[in-house]
């Protein structure tokens, strides 16, 4: 089992709608979580972060975590074309140097 | 501010030659990492530096080795290059590690794209 799995994907949504992005972890000890996106040829940039059981928002993206499911999702609500990307999810122990990733979700925002 | 600023951004190798992919950052970051990037494994880790000084294995080292020079820059080294080591190479560095995520946050430098025939 990987450290952290997420659906590959594409996932294709169109204009204007809410694309959900689903991420498990198997280490319990896991403490920050992180949604990093990466066009293609580029490298990733920092989303967001949420470090505690239920919801957080900024702007259009809202991160979920639920730790007892081991659990972790990305909300992109009004989806835009510009917002076609590989969306990475990222685990870390607090205190830890050893930040696991996911193999990413394509996602398609179709216009 | 450059923030990460990797070397070269391409290179072609054959098979059992050497090279160095150069770092650099300018955040006064503390931690250092470099990472490699292959289609459909996501990113994995080679090494990390926590501090200055400090140089640890990552997830996989294997045929690589490391130098942290200063605070500023981490340098990673193929000896011998394989075409397994065909990837994407990303340098990234840290504020540090902490019991506050920010300092976890990860910025990287562009890439270097690695090909060994």
């Amino acid at each position: 089992q990987k450290e952290v799995e997420q659906n590959s994907g594409p996932l294709s949504v169109p204009e204007g709608a809410i694309a959900s992005l689903n991420c498990t972890y198997s280490d319990r000890g896991s403490q920050s979580f992180f949604w990093y996106r990466q066009y293609s040829g580029k490298s990733p940039e920092l989303i967001m972060f949420i470090y505690s059981n239920g919801d957080k928002e900024d702007g259009r993206f809202t991160a979920q975590l639920n730790k007892a499911s081991q659990y972790v999702s990305l909300l992109i609500r009004d989806s835009q074309p510009s917002d076609s990307a590989t969306y990475l999810c990222a685990v870390n122990r607090n205190g830890g140097f050893k930040t696991i990733f996911g193999a990413g979700t394509r996602l398609f925002v179709k216009a | 501010n450059a923030g990460v600023t990797q070397t070269p951004k391409f290179q072609v190798l054959k098979t059992g030659q050497s090279m160095t992919l150069q770092c650099a950052q300018d955040m006064n970051h503390n931690s250092m990492y470099w990472y490699r990037q292959d289609p459909g494994m996501g990113l994995r880790l080679i090494y990390y530096s926590a501090s200055e000084g400090t140089t640890d294995k990552g997830e996989v080292p294997n045929g690589y080795n490391v130098s942290r020079l200063n605070k500023r820059e981490f340098s990673l080294r193929l000896e011998s290059a394989a075409p397994s080591q065909t990837s994407v190479y990303f340098c990234a560095s840290s504020q540090s590690q902490g019991a506050d995520p920010r300092a976890n946050v990860l910025t990287f430098g562009a890439g270097s794209r690695l090909t060994v025939l």
